[in-house]
């Protein structure tokens, strides 16, 4: 089955710096790659997402960014704000729901 | 508007009972969820219904059943609670299960459950 990791596990920035998280899976059958926020003690909110169609996309401070060759997509955040901290999640599909599988996750800190 | 929502939010209870949680999703989707979140923040899905029907059912023991009443609820039932199923669960729902444009999929706020 689909196997997503993902680095770094922690991670610490300065306000105004940017941060990048990288995730790769095994599966290349996946097509569909989104990232969700999770704040403490709520659930997890997309915050963007990507198609294998798809090289890059951009929205606002947020990026993404897949290379379905080497099987990774990565998460950019520029301009990072201490409201940006939080534990960040990336997964991968088929696009049926059978193999949303999700990374371990990535906890950024913001610091201001 | 909440759109996924939860009850309860909280819940404490002594190993061997058996409890339900509810899921309520006001977004018309099609598909929903349930994950587990365990104490190091690893999300794994175990239950997803499309229609009514379960089409999902990952490798988690049988104590746990999804009970889906309508389109717009899903509720997780857990018998003889064991210690080891403290965790955070979490609904989740999305428009289309085939992998169109709308798979996103929205989160409800979760229920931490302790067994103790």
């Amino acid at each position: 089955g689909e196997n997503v990791e993902q680095h770094p596990s922690t991670l610490s920035v300065q306000e105004g710096d940017s941060a990048v998280i990288k995730c790769t899976y095994s599966d290349s059958a996946s097509n569909y790659f989104p990232w969700y926020k999770q704040e403490l003690g709520k659930g997890p909110q997309l915050i963007i997402d990507i198609r294998s169609n798809v090289g890059e996309k951009k929205d606002q401070r947020i990026a993404v960014t897949l290379n379905k060759t080497a099987k990774h997509f990565s998460l950019h955040i520029t301009e990072t704000q201490p409201e940006d901290s939080a534990v960040y999640f990336c997964a991968a599909s088929k696009g049926n729901g059978q193999n949303f599988v999700f990374g371990p996750g990535t906890r950024l800190s913001v610091l201001p | 508007d909440t759109a996924v929502s939860q009850t309860p939010k909280y819940l404490v209870t002594q190993m061997g009972n058996d409890k339900s949680i509810k899921c309520e999703q006001n977004l018309g989707h099609d598909t929903m969820y349930w994950y587990k979140q365990d104490s190091k923040k690893f999300l794994k899905i175990m239950f997803s219904y499309n229609n009514k029907e379960l089409i999902i059912n990952e490798t988690v023991p049988n104590r746990f059943s999804p009970k889906s009443p309508d389109k717009a609820h899903l509720n997780l039932h857990i018998n003889s609670l064991e210690l080891g199923d403290s965790a955070v669960y979490f609904c989740a729902s999305s428009q289309d299960f085939s992998g169109g444009t709308q798979e996103t999929q929205y989160f409800g706020p979760g229920t931490r459950l302790l067994v103790l």
